[in-house]
């Protein structure tokens, strides 16, 4: 158990919904990342906040968006959703301390999101 | 396009054997290596992390990590049906996208009893 939780663990939704996916960072860990992992595939890096800011993105459009709160809890928002966006959606909670690299990400047990 | 290559597998060795996963990637600068196990409908869970060159033990997992060559991997000593699960190699770019991590898309290991 890396401590770090997700919610829900899986959803149904139909084209053009959106939909919100939350994650609790591990205790000390002030950085939080997300990811998307279809089926068959490696995770895809969506997006990092840190600090309350998105810190970088990976190749996604903007109806993916995203939240991170003062507790260093994230939420993930995808809007108009596609049934290519059915994925397992990831967060990993990391710790980083002034400009160094982002430490090692520890995953949440993730969302799996169904789109029909 | 920065790329993190791994063979699909199926990877399948009898109990016991020594399992031997291999990574390349293609940005010379980057600077953290990460092996993740991910057993079928779970999240991916840390099992090493590597910097430097040369190799890093921990119990029955070894990896090894050459830049020169861009080549990284990971040893499985005693492997156990419990081991049985796909191994996910994770590279951190480093510089100005040291953020992120750039996974491959993982190799199934399977051991027999």
């Amino acid at each position: 158990e890396t401590g770090v939780t997700q919610s829900p663990t899986h959803l149904i939704k139909t084209r053009g919904q959106q939909v919100t996916l939350r994650c609790s960072s591990q205790s000390g860990h002030n950085t939080v990342s997300w990811y998307q992992q279809a089926l068959g595939q490696g995770p895809q890096f969506i997006f990092q906040y840190y600090r309350e800011e998105e810190n970088g993105r990976g190749n996604f459009p903007p109806r993916f968006s995203g939240l991170q709160f003062p507790n260093y809890s994230s939420e993930l928002n995808v809007n108009a959703l596609e049934l290519d966006d059915s994925a397992l959606y990831l967060c990993a909670s990391s710790r980083r301390t002034g400009g160094m690299t982002t430490d090692t990400q520890y995953f949440g047990p993730g969302t799996r999101l169904t789109v029909l | 396009q920065k790329e993190v290559e791994q063979n699909s597998g199926p990877l399948s060795v009898p109990e016991g054997a020594i399992a031997s996963l291999n990574c390349t990637y293609s940005d010379r600068g980057s600077q953290s290596f990460f092996w993740y196990r991910q057993y079928s409908g779970k999240s991916p869970e840390l099992i090493m992390s590597i910097y430097s060159n040369g190799d890093k033990e921990d119990g029955r997992f070894t990896a090894q990590l050459n830049k020169a060559s861009q080549y990284v991997s990971l040893l499985i000593r005693d492997s156990q049906p419990s081991d049985s699960a796909t191994y996910l190699c994770a590279v951190n770019p480093g510089g100005g996208s040291n953020y992120k991590l750039t996974f491959g898309k993982g190799t199934l290991l399977t051991v027999n009893p």
